[in-house]
């Protein structure tokens, strides 16, 4: 078993939807927990980090996380074109982060 | 520097060559990072430095690959003897805090053996 999760994708919404990216975790002891955005060619950047049971909003963008099911998401409200991206999740177990592979958000005009 | 400086940014050598790529983190980051990304996956974890100390290389892949921090700033991951399947873009990030959780990446550095 990976130690991070995610389905590979692709997802595919239409614009103005909401987006739901999914990461389920291995390791009890992680205690934060983090989503990247990385476009095709870039490096991955921080979006979102997540330390507490609930929800987390920052503008169009809402972390969840529930450590009871070792489980993370990233909801993306009015989803743009400009979203497509592949979403990596990450856990800090800590000492190192650990990605997961990636769900790939393609968002159609 | 602005951000975190990898170099080079492309390199294409021939098998059983040694490669070293050079990191330069954001300057006054602590904690620095290298990590490796085949296409379509995550970026995979090999090792990470708190100042000058190496605090975890359970992630390089076997005894060919090798990092230092000597400064406790610029970084250098060195592959020995490298194989078609060290082919990938090695990936280096840091962060302000020692062991931090938030860190930030550099562009990459690609490598391609031949």
């Amino acid at each position: 078993q990976k130690e991070v999760e995610q389905n590979s994708g692709p997802l595919s919404v239409p614009e103005g939807a909401i987006a739901s990216l999914n990461c389920t975790y291995s390791d009890r002891v992680s205690q934060s927990f983090f989503w990247y955005r990385q476009y095709s060619g870039k490096s991955p950047e921080l979006i979102m980090s997540i330390y507490s049971n609930g929800d987390k909003e920052d503008g169009r963008f809402t972390a969840q996380l529930n450590k009871a099911s070792q489980y993370v998401s990233l909801l993306i409200r009015d989803s743009q074109p400009s979203d497509s991206a592949t979403y990596l999740c990450a856990v800090f177990p800590p000492g190192k982060l650990i990605f997961g592979q990636g769900t790939e958000l393609s968002v159609k005009p | 520097g602005a951000g975190v400086s990898q170099s080079p940014r492309y390199k294409v050598t021939k098998r059983g060559q040694d490669v070293a790529l050079r990191c330069d983190p954001i300057s006054g980051h602590v904690s620095l990072y290298w990590y490796r990304q085949a296409l379509g996956q995550g970026p995979e974890f090999l090792t990470y430095f708190n100042y000058e100390a190496q605090q975890d290389k359970s992630g390089l892949p076997n005894d060919r690959f090798s990092a230092e921090r000597p400064e406790g700033s610029i970084s250098t991951l060195t592959i020995q003897r490298t194989e078609q399947r060290d082919s990938a873009m090695y990936r280096c990030a840091s962060s302000p805090y020692s062991s931090g959780n938030t860190i930030y990446f550099g562009e990459g550095s690609w490598l391609t053996v031949v």
